[in-house]
This record gives C-alpha cells, structure tokens and sequence, in this order.
C-alpha cells in the first residue's frame, strides 16, 4: 500500500513552452502533498506543499508564478513549470501524506525535465 | 535554520564489509528521522524511521540509531553487497510533515 505514482517519468521540452507533471495516491487520500527538485548529485530541495482544496506554501527562492501546484482532489497534485527554460531542467519528486500515515511520506518515482 | 549534513559523501568499499553511513542535523527539534535510498534516476525507498522518542530501528541488514541531544543519526548496514549500491540520504521531519534532506552519500560497492 501507500504508493504514489508520477507522470510522465520523462519529458524533454523546448524552451517556452510549459509541461505539466502529474502526481497520484493510488490507494489512499493524500491530504498533503510535496514538490521537490534535485539537481544533479544533490539533495532533494523542497519547493511547496499543497493543501487539498487550498493554494500551495511556496518555499523561499521558489517562484509561485512560474511553478503553479494545483492539488484539486485527495488522490492528485499538479506541478505546471510554465515558459520553461534550461535552467529549469531538474528531476521533480512529488510526495503525500494523508490517510495511510501522518508520520511519514510516500515518494513518487519522479519525472526527468529536459529544457532544450 | 535546519542544517542536515551526511558524511561521507562519497563511498566505495568491498562486498562483505560492514559500513557506517554518518547523518548530523543542527537542531534536534525534530519529530523524526528518516533514512532513504535512492538508486539513479529513481525516486526514494524508505529504509528506516526512528521517532524522535527511539533510539534504534533494525530491518534486516540495516539498523539505524538516533541521537537526539547530539543532533545524529547512523546508519548502520552490515555484510553489504553490490545491491547494496545506491545513494543513501537522511532527512529529519520538523512535525509540520516538513523534511529537510541531508546532502546524500553516494554508495558503491564492488563485487
């Protein structure tokens, strides 16, 4: 149980353009939910957590117009990179927390971001 | 502001060795600690979780320690093997369900 799924596991873009990355509880409600970034042979850097039912809390240094969360449902979360760039290109890990456990999070399997 | 720092960042060692992986965080408010694996380009498994009222977890091979006071946590993983290769990160639980990860140390393990 407690599995959190992503998609697309990868996305290669052109400069401008905006993607959209998916995450899903698929088997229990996530009351909250995590957006991290990790950039090459580094940590996981959070970017927000996301409320269901509420607007997202933006970590310091995180652009909220540039990286929009939407967390419409108790099973999915969006992340919009909007007019991506190269310097946005990064693996994002999603994470939920809810129902299943409120000691813990559940990752999902992330979703390389290619900026060409 | 919470610090989590993991050394080493780098190791490599023979199979069979038994291995210390090393996790210190400057504020031991914390609710509590939790160690990863990440294997490359992949997202987390959850190893171990230790409240921030225990002292030890143990899964197996593994077995992770906390001390709260000194602002540590190790973990421990005996008879490793090249399965075993992957990049190992702590990261502490402020009680908001807030985790700040440690800087990772990247594992290898030769056959």
């Amino acid at each position: 149980g407690a599995v959190v799924s992503q998609h697309p596991s990868r996305v290669i873009c052109k400069s401008g353009t905006s993607v959209k990355i998916e995450c899903r509880s698929l088997d229990f409600q996530a009351t909250t939910m995590f957006w991290y970034r990790q950039f090459p042979k580094q940590s996981l850097m959070l970017m927000a957590t996301s409320n269901e039912g509420s607007k997202a809390t933006y970590e310091q240094g995180v652009e909220k117009d540039k990286f929009l969360i939407n967390h419409a449902s108790l099973t999915l979360s969006t992340l919009t990179v909007t007019s991506a760039h190269p310097e946005d290109s990064s693996f994002y890990i999603c994470s939920a927390t809810g129902t299943v456990s409120t000691d813990t999070q559940y990752f999902g399997p992330g979703t390389r971001l290619t900026v060409l | 502001k919470q610090e989590v720092t993991q050394i080493p960042a780098a190791l490599s060692v023979p199979e069979g060795e038994n291995l210390v992986l090393n996790c210190s965080f400057t504020d031991s408010a914390i609710y509590n600690l939790q160690w990863f694996r990440q294997d490359p380009g992949k997202g987390l498994t959850s190893l171990l979780l230790i409240q921030s009222s225990q002292r030890e977890q143990t899964s197996g091979r593994l077995n992770a320690s906390l001390d709260k006071s000194s602002g540590r946590s190790t973990l421990y993983i005996a008879a490793s093997q090249p399965g075993d290769s992957a990049t190992y990160l702590c990261a502490v639980n402020l009680g908001t369900y807030k985790y700040i990860f440690g800087t990772g140390t990247r594992l290898k393990v030769l056959a």
